[in-house]
């Protein structure tokens, strides 16, 4: 069974900075693209990055990019999203997702979210 | 960017209706179009891919139609697990933009 499972969501204060994991199993994980996307409470879903199965190439939301870097351990069948000068804006459920073998793909499975509260 | 819109925002129904919701794209995104249901406290589930494809295990009452602009997701029969929000989705290849999202309520 497919299986994405994040961590590392919390509290942080402004301008903080905080890393999210999300493992990976039941399918080849470096066959894949992963991807990330947020929800902000009570709000819809936003596409934040991508990253190619051989982490070769990352892609990223223009609200995020400068301030956000998304990376993969193979070996360790992970994806990481390191967030930088967190605004009360980043504030929402983070989940994770498996994309495809290249760009022009879904996103199926998601993970269970972890959430990201930014506050002071 | 590509912009999806949905409509409607919400929709109120009975269990037994015929439902569809449609989903514009502001440039055409050929058939690279996906539907998503969440319910609440819950990730989001894929229904259907490249616009009309029913993805494994879920129920034939659901399916998809349309290219290039216009986009609909259909409920054929409405059942009680089906109350719950549904987005649309483009993945055009570069970026990646979700509708609003349709908002679907036991009348």
């Amino acid at each position: 069974e497919v299986q994405l499972v994040e961590s590392g969501g919390g509290l942080v204060q402004p301008g903080g900075s905080l890393r999210l994991s999300c493992a990976a199993s039941g399918f080849t994980f470096s066959s894949y693209w992963m991807h990330w996307v947020r929800q902000a409470p009570g709000k819809g879903l936003v596409w934040v990055s991508r990253i190619k199965s051989d982490g070769s190439g990352t892609t990223y939301a223009d609200s995020v990019r400068g301030r956000f870097t998304i990376s993969r351990d193979n070996a360790k069948n992970t994806v990481y999203l390191q967030m930088n000068s967190l605004r009360a804006e980043d504030t929402a459920v983070y989940y994770c997702a498996k994309g495809g073998r290249g760009s022009f793909y879904w996103f199926a499975p998601w993970g269970q979210g972890t959430p990201v509260t930014v506050s002071s | 960017d590509i912009q999806m819109t949905q409509s409607p925002s919400t929709l109120s129904a009975s269990v037994g209706d015929r439902i569809t919701i449609t989903c514009r794209a502001s440039e055409s995104i050929s058939t690279y179009l996906a539907w998503y249901q969440q319910k609440p406290g819950k990730a989001p589930k894929l229904l259907i891919y490249e616009a009309s494809s029913l993805e494994s295990g879920v129920p034939l009452r659901f399916s998809g139609s349309g290219s290039g602009t216009e986009f609909t997701l259909t409920i054929s029969s409405l059942q009680p697990d089906d109350f719950a929000t549904y987005y649309c989705q483009q993945y055009n290849g570069y970026s990646y933009t979700f509708g609003q999202g349709t908002r679907l309520e036991i009348k």
